[in-house]
This record gives C-alpha cells, sequence and structure tokens, in this order.
C-alpha cells in the first residue's frame, strides 16, 4: 500500500531564512509520481511540482528547490529566503495511477514565516 | 486561480440528513476527482469520474455517491450525514491521460466546508 509521511507538523522561521520540508513515502511500485502542494487560508490546494519515478534530476524554480531521492524515498523541498507569503500547510502526495487517479496525501507541514 | 469552481462554500447541516455539492472543472478538463479534507489532515481519495461514470473509488461507504454532467461538471451527494463527515470536500479536475510520461497534475478548487451538528 502506498503512504506519505511528512514527519513535521508545524515549523516556524523568520524572513529570509531557508527551509526544508521532509516528505518519505512508500510505494511497492516501480513507476510512481510525486507531487507538492501549496494549501494557502483560503483551502485551494496549488501545485507546485510533479516528479516522475523515473526522472531523478533535482529542480530549482525561482527560491523552491526539490531534491528526489529513490534510495531514500524521499522527496524534500526547500524554500530559500522565505518569505511571509510562504506562510502556508504544504504537502505531499504520491500517486501509482497513470490516470491522475488516488492520489494519496501525507498529513501535512503547516510553515509559517514570521517577519 | 485554476477556473475549478465549488459550490456552495459553506453549509451547515444536521445528522441524518442529505447534502449535494457541485463543482465545474477547469476549461479542457475531463475528469473529476472528489476529496474529503478533516480539519489538520491531508485530503483523502473519495472518488473520481470520467466519462460520467465512476471511474475508481476510495475507503468510503455507498453513502458517499457523485454525478459527472456531459460538461464534465460535477456533484458529490452524501446521504444519512454523520458527525464525521464534517469536512472540507475537494473538488479536483485534470485530463483523464496526461501523456506518455504519466499522471499529470489535479487543479483543485477552493472546496466546501460541511459542518455537520
Amino acid at each position: 500500500a502506498q503512504k506519505v509521511t511528512q514527519a513535521q507538523t508545524e515549523i516556524s522561521v523568520v524572513e529570509k531564512e531557508d527551509v526544508t520540508l521532509d516528505c518519505v513515502y512508500e510505494t511497492r511500485d516501480t513507476t510512481y509520481y510525486l507531487f507538492w502542494y501549496k494549501q494557502p487560508p483560503s483551502g485551494e490546494l496549488v501545485f507546485l511540482i510533479r516528479r516522475n519515478s523515473f526522472d531523478e534530476q533535482n529542480e530549482i524554480s525561482g527560491r523552491y528547490s526539490w531534491n528526489f531521492q529513490k534510495s531514500t524515498s524521499s522527496f524534500n523541498f526547500t524554500i530559500t529566503a522565505s518569505q511571509v507569503v510562504d506562510s502556508a500547510v504544504y504537502f505531499c502526495a504520491l500517486s501509482e495511477d497513470n490516470y491522475g487517479q488516488n492520489f494519496v496525501f501525507g498529513p501535512g507541514t503547516r510553515l509559517s514565516v514570521l517577519p | 486561480e485554476t477556473g475549478v469552481t465549488q459550490s456552495p462554500t459553506h453549509l451547515i447541516k444536521t445528522r441524518g440528513q442529505q447534502v449535494t455539492l457541485r463543482c465545474s472543472s477547469q476549461s479542457g478538463h475531463n475528469t473529476v476527482s472528489w476529496y474529503q479534507q478533516a480539519l489538520g489532515q491531508g485530503p483523502q481519495f473519495i472518488f473520481q469520474y470520467y466519462r460520467e461514470e465512476e471511474n475508481g473509488r476510495g475507503n468510503f461507504p455507498p453513502r458517499f455517491s457523485g454525478l459527472q454532467f456531459p460538461n464534465y461538471s460535477s456533484e458529490l451527494n452524501v446521504n444519512a450525514l454523520e458527525l464525521d463527515d464534517s469536512a472540507l470536500y475537494l473538488c479536483a479536475s485534470s485530463l483523464h491521460y496526461a501523456g506518455p510520461r504519466g499522471t499529470g497534475e489535479l487543479f483543485f478548487g477552493e472546496g466546501s466546508r460541511l459542518t455537520v451538528l
């Protein structure tokens, strides 16, 4: 069965600090898809990134970067020079399905960036 | 904004009642998924609709049912409401098949917050 663990329930940082959100996943499939979503107070889940299991290169997008390591089943997310607008709940998710079905979400990490 | 709209945004029901939640998918998307998010938890998959038929279901009882219409919009119906049904209900639209590199992302609406008293 698939499972996503986000061990950090809440993190508080001061603006401009770097912060890493951890994600560990479990799956028996050799092909799977990993995602990060951001949920601001409005409730809407905002897509941040998708990573396929067969594509192990890391990615950087502006202040965001992702470190995918199959050997440790981890898909960590780093925000560099955090800003107050980064405050939100962040979810890591896993799908084994090629048709966008049954995303399994982790419990989320609440990030508070203080001015 | 994702272009996925949900209604109503908030509603209050009493135990035993029935509720219908509605979702309009993003233009060009043919698949709608519904998720339940209890307070302080991650979303849980309820079911997915494609071509007006249920295309997969999570661990939810039959009193959770849905519909998809020819314009790809969707409804989630919950009968015999229980207190534990209180949650944020999220609708997500997507393409049924995102191409050879696999599953595309889900685009979520802002949700319908249901309170059962």
